[in-house]
Formats: C-alpha cells, structure tokens, sequence
C-alpha cells in the first residue's frame, strides 16, 4: 500500500529559490527516505532520516520528521535547474523491509 | 549510479507476445523488487524476493511472473502481453544493513500495441 503522500503535487519555482515539498504517512515508521526521480528514469536515494531523528542535512538538502504529527518535509535550498525532476517520500514500516512510497512531487526549476 | 541494470530501456511489441524483462546488480544484495509505474504516477510494487529461490508478490496484482534463481539476477516475464501491460517497469535492490535504502535500475518502458 502507498501510505506517503506528498504536497503540493506540482511546484514551479525560479533557479536561486527553495523548493518545499511535505510527506505524510499513516502508520509507525522506522526510518522515512526521500529519493529524485528524473523523467524518464529510476530513481535516486536522496536522503534518510531515522525516526528518532528529527532533522538531517546533505548538501543543499534539509530533511526534518515530525513522528508526533507522521509527516516530513523536504527543503531544497538554492535550486538550480538540474533539480526539476519528481521527488518522492517513501516510509520503512517498523518490521517490513517493504518501502511504501508516496505518489510524487514534480518540481520544475526554471533557469 | 547504483550497479544494477535493466534491458531492454524501451520495448513495443504484439499483444500476445511472451516478453522477459532483465534486471541484474552487482551489489550482492539479496533483496530485489519489481515495480510498476504509469507516467507521472506513483509506484506499485509488484514482485519481490529476498533471496534466491524467494519470490513474493507485491501489492498491486500483476499478471507477471519472477524468478530469483541467481542473487544477482531477478527476470520478470509476461507470458501474453496485453495493452494493459503497458506502463514502466523499475527494478530495484537493497541491502538489509543499509535500513532499506533501494538502489533502482533505469526502468524499462514498455508498449503493448
């Protein structure tokens, strides 16, 4: 079952900006992963961030986790237009080695 | 890039043909998953294993099958390939010690005329 669900669905921003995108889940989780998915291509692993965990940084890449509220954020700082592709959240529930991923967020950076 | 490869990228055949599609990693890994995936769609998981000779279905009902006869090698075949088939086709492995983090192929996008 796909228990993540990202928001909002599309955004548009301008190179230089942040792009927000946001997760919620339904069930406990162990660990939620964020991955990139170009048009046309398989998909990245981008960042993971444990449930004990509250926020994680790689690079321009900002992961926080609200496990009181069963959501999760996405910031990507200083967009450029290599970032324009779909971003998915996928959540580990606790004893199933089985990924749930969301339904994605398309970002389009305009250069 | 991750180590695991798929073929064929792109396929369109007959309806009512037998089709295999490819995927193997040199990762070592012993878990492998199929997924399936519409356009601009979420991803459904549609087969996986957890080691040779483990094969499991996934969530959403497919018509195809798997084999995991190798660790590096999980095939999927459609006996009689149906429009309804269409769609892309992801594989993707993981190692237990890597708390899930999947490692995915480039897809196979396949078309059913």
């Amino acid at each position: 079952s796909q228990q993540g669900e990202e928001d909002p669905q599309a955004l548009s921003i301008q190179e230089g900006e942040n792009a927000t995108m946001n997760c919620s889940y339904k069930t406990s989780i162990n660990n939620l992963q964020w991955y990139r998915q170009n048009s046309g291509r398989g998909l990245v692993h981008l960042i993971l961030i444990r449930s004990n965990e509250r926020e994680k940084h790689s690079g321009r890449l900002r992961v926080t986790l609200d496990t009181s509220k069963k959501s999760s954020s996405l910031l990507i700082t200083a967009s450029r237009a290599a970032d324009t592709a779909s971003y998915f959240c996928a959540t580990a529930p606790g004893g199933n080695n089985r990924l749930a991923f969301g339904k994605g967020n398309q970002v389009v950076v305009i250069p | 890039e991750a180590d695991i490869y798929q073929t064929p990228r792109y396929l369109v055949i007959g309806t009512g043909k037998k089709i295999t599609l490819e995927c193997s990693q040199t990762m070592g890994h012993d878990k492998m998953y199929w997924y399936q995936q519409d356009p601009g769609m979420e991803l459904h998981l549609i087969h996986y294993s957890y080691g040779v000779n483990s094969t499991e279905k996934g969530d959403l009902s497919s018509e195809s099958t798997v084999s995991r006869i190798r660790t590096e090698h999980f095939p999927l075949t459609l006996e009689s390939a149906r429009p309804s088939h269409t769609s892309q086709y992801l594989c993707a492995s993981s190692d237990a010690g890597q708390a899930d983090t999947q490692y995915f192929g480039p897809g196979t996008r396949l078309t059913v005329l």
